[in-house]
Formats: structure tokens, sequence, C-alpha cells
């Protein structure tokens, strides 16, 4: 399977703390992406980073890629209690979406 | 933008009878996708449509799923006839162009057959 694999599975952190979740996956990609879903919601999409990219930011988030180690990386930093969620990273080729089972995250206030 | 909208929201229904699920994407975007979440397999792609034509439906997990999208702004997944196992949350999500981009998820349609 070309799917993104999350790790840790479950992350609880204190707020104000720095996250980091890592995701492997298995064949070429064109991107990968990270998304959040809040509980009982649909999930966002948070950001896209191409293969020939090795890093990106977005406000308090900042993603790497490494296609050497197939390995994604999403830090969050300062923490806050709303962001609290799951988070996937899915990996895009053939033309479609690959989801895992994505992260826990718990921000403890 | 309304975003992508979904019913309905929530559904239960006893086993054999028929479900049928609606979705509305984002105004101009060209792709559809049906997703399936649930604990034990996580989020699983059941079909996908460009420009209103089915392109891969190996996900559907058998004759008991059908998906439809008779134009760009309705699709539907019917499953007929339903059984607990088919209980789990229903993602409907669109994209414009490369289907591989970001995706809009709709809130899900959360099915519990009895």
């Amino acid at each position: 399977s070309q799917q993104g694999e999350e790790d840790p599975q479950a992350l609880s952190i204190q707020e104000g703390e720095n996250a980091t979740m890592n995701c492997s996956y298995k064949t070429s990609i064109n991107n990968l992406q990270w998304y959040r879903q809040n509980s009982g919601r649909g999930l966002v999409h948070l950001i896209l980073i191409r293969s020939n990219e090795r890093e990106k930011h977005s406000g308090r988030l900042r993603v790497t890629l490494d296609t050497s180690k197939k390995s994604s990386s999403l830090l969050i930093t300062a923490s806050r209690a709303a962001d609290t969620a799951s988070y996937f990273c899915p990996t895009g080729a053939n033309s479609k979406l690959t989801f895992g089972k994505g992260i826990t995250l718990s921000v403890r206030p | 933008d309304a975003g992508v909208i979904q019913s309905p929201r929530h559904e239960v229904t006893e086993m054999g009878q028929e479900v049928t699920l609606r979705c509305k994407p984002i105004s101009g975007h060209n792709s559809l996708f049906w997703y399936r979440q649930t604990m034990m397999r996580g989020l699983e792609l059941l079909i996908y449509f460009n420009n209103n034509v089915p392109i891969d439906d190996s996900g559907m997990p058998e004759d008991r799923f059908s998906a439809k999208m008779p134009n760009a702004s309705f699709s539907t997944l019917k499953i007929q006839p339903s059984e607990p196992r088919d209980s789990a949350v229903y993602f409907c999500a669109s994209s414009l162009g490369d289907p591989t981009g970001e995706l809009f998820f709709g809130e899900g349609s959360r099915l519990t057959v009895l």
C-alpha cells in the first residue's frame, strides 16, 4: 500500500508545547498533504508539500519532506487546546489520495 | 461559499433497508470523492468521479454499494440492502483540477445499521 502511515498513533502534550507528528509512505508520490479532523467533523486541509519541496511553513505549522527516507513530519509550535484533533497525512499518487488511520493529538490546557 | 454539503448527517436504519446518502460538491469543482471512515480501517476511498464520470470504483466493497453523479452538482451513494457492518461515517469531498490536490470535505453522514 502507498498510504501514509502516521506515527505516533496518539500524542498528549501540554498547552504551549510543540507537537511533532511523523508520517511514512512506501511508493513514489507527487505530493503529501496534512489534514486535521476535529471530533465529529469533516477533514480540513492544512498544508500540501510537493515532492520537489523539502520544507514548508504556514502559521504555526512547519512541514518537512524527505523523499529519500519516504517520510514527512508536521510540527505545530506553541500548541493550543484547539489543536486537539486527529491529523492525517495522505499521499497523492496514481490520481488519488490514500489516507492512513491518523494521529490523535490531545493538548491539555 | 457553502462548502461541500452532505445529507443526512445521521441515519439509523435496520438491516436490509436501502440507504441513500447525498452530496453537493463545491460549485466549479470537477472531482468528487466518497470515503468511508471506521475505527478499524480508517479512511477508505470508495469511488471518485471526474467530470461526472466514475474513474475509480475499486474501493467499493461489493455490489450492494452503488454511486451516481447525474450532474456536476449532485452525487448519491446507495447501499441496498444495508448490513450492520456498513455502519460508518461516509464523507464526500470535492476538488478542482488535480484529483491528488487539496480536498474539501463535507461534514459526513453517520450511518448506523441495526
